[in-house]
């Protein structure tokens, strides 16, 4: 069980494309979803928290507006990036919790985005 | 502000050999602490969480230990294997109230295992 997925795995835009990726869960209902960024050889960086229904919380230094995110129901939240360009180009990892103080984060396979 | 450091960036061992891996943390009021393994270009896969109140976790040749109070734990492989290789991700969770969930995340360490 608690199985998230991500769709697409791979993609490739042109710069100035907005590119939407999707993160679901499986076999549970997730109240709290995450999006976090990774450079190489760097760490996963929490770009935003979406609560189900409520509108997402950007951590500092993260442009909402080009950051789309929509947590419209228990199952699927969707991150759009607006108007990409390369320095964009990195790996979207998404996570999903039940919501509940004790439960854990899991985690999807990811999602690496090449702006050309 | 939560940091969180892994050491050393990168291990090369033999196979067979024992090892660890260290993750220190500047914030010792954590809720809980987990270990990560991550293949490449691809997601996290948990694999021991520690709770605050815990000393340590083991699964299989796994054992993870927590010194909250100075901000440390290891990862102890046994008997590494070749299937071991893999970057190993620390994260921490601050215990700042109901409904936090915010894992902060060292850089990893990259183990390659030798056969």
């Amino acid at each position: 069980g608690a199985v998230v997925s991500q769709h697409p795995s791979r993609v490739i835009c042109k710069s100035g494309t907005s590119v939407k990726i999707e993160c679901r869960s499986l076999d549970f209902q997730a109240t709290t979803m995450f999006w976090y960024r990774q450079f190489p050889k760097q760490s996963l960086m929490l770009m935003a928290t979406s609560n189900e229904g409520s509108k997402a919380t950007y951590e500092q230094g993260v442009e909402k507006d080009k950051f789309l995110i929509n947590h419209a129901s228990l199952t699927l939240s969707t991150l759009t990036v607006t108007s990409a360009h390369p320095e964009d180009s990195s790996f979207y990892i998404c996570s999903a919790s039940r919501g509940i103080s004790t439960d854990t984060q899991y985690f999807g396979p990811g999602t690496r985005l090449t702006v050309l | 502000k939560q940091e969180v450091t892994q050491i050393p960036a990168a291990l090369s061992v033999p196979e067979g050999e024992n090892l660890v891996l260290n993750c220190s943390f500047t914030d010792s009021a954590i809720y809980n602490l987990q270990w990560f393994r991550q293949d490449p270009g691809k997601g996290l896969t948990s694999l021991l969480l520690i709770q605050s109140s815990q000393r340590e976790q083991t699964s299989g040749r796994l054992n993870a230990s927590l010194d909250k109070s100075s901000g440390r734990s290891t990862l102890y492989i046994a008997a590494s294997q070749p299937g071991d290789s893999a970057t190993y991700l620390c994260a921490v969770r601050l215990d700042s109230g109901a409904g936090s969930y915010q894992l902060t995340f060292g850089k990893g360490t990259k183990l390659s295992v030798i056969p």
